[in-house]
């Protein structure tokens, strides 16, 4: 039940890009995203809303495709803050996140 | 504005023993929960609350139970520790539902049961 999130690990160099996938087994009514750096607690990104409705604090972009029941997260030119352990959290009515994928950004 | 803050921040319990998790909220908002992370599992749910005075099971909610007499307090407490409750523990909130609000998470308690 478990959203699957992949890939598992990414390490990229500064500038780069990269996409993070989250799939769900249950229809969704949103997808959350939040970004954890070691020690550290769980920070907010952005929230995708059916219909195509989207509420974020960074220039992340994002994209929710209900039918498919399935979210991306695309890191583009990525910076050193970006590395930490990225979750995305479907919902159904509550919250339920995935495992994490963890970011290495390199100088 | 502290936001969310826990209490304690650290703790080491020996099995059998009990404790309780403090934690509050400053932002005025209604639903709070209690998750526990381990090692490649990700945020799992414990138990949430929908209001004060109310509070529902989640994921996990075995071994644990909750209150919320305030508003802005959310209480975790472990009545008879056990070593698989060694975890880091985060509390959050949310002005409403979690379907389009986002949570603010604490610190976290990182809690070793040996």
């Amino acid at each position: 039940q478990q959203p699957v999130q992949s890939p598992q690990a990414v390490i990229l160099r500064e500038g780069e890009d990269a996409v993070i996938n989250c799939s769900s087994s249950k229809a969704l009514y949103s997808v959350h995203w939040y970004r954890q750096k070691h020690g550290e607690a769980p920070v907010f990104l952005m929230i995708l809303l059916k219909g195509g409705e989207q509420k974020g604090h960074e220039k992340i972009s994002a994209s929710f495709n209900e039918k498919k029941q399935q979210s991306s997260l695309y890191l583009t030119a990525s910076q050193l803050s970006y590395s930490g352990t990225y979750f995305c959290g479907p919902s159904w009515g509550k919250l339920q996140f995935g495992a994490g994928t963890q970011v290495v950004v390199t100088p | 504005n502290a936001g969310v803050t826990q209490t304690p921040k650290f703790r080491v319990l020996k099995t059998g023993q009990s404790m309780t998790l403090l934690c509050a909220q400053d932002m005025n908002h209604e639903y709070m929960y209690w998750y526990r992370q381990d090692p490649g599992m990700g945020l799992r749910l414990i138990h949430y609350s929908v209001g004060e005075g109310t509070t529902a099971k989640g994921e996990v909610p075995d071994g644990y139970n909750v209150s919320r007499l305030k508003k802005q307090n959310f209480l975790l407490g472990l009545e008879s520790a056990a070593p698989s409750q060694t975890s880091v523990y985060f509390c959050a909130s949310s002005y409403s539902g979690g379907v389009s609000y986002e949570q603010y998470f604490g610190p976290g308690t990182r809690l070793t049961v040996t």
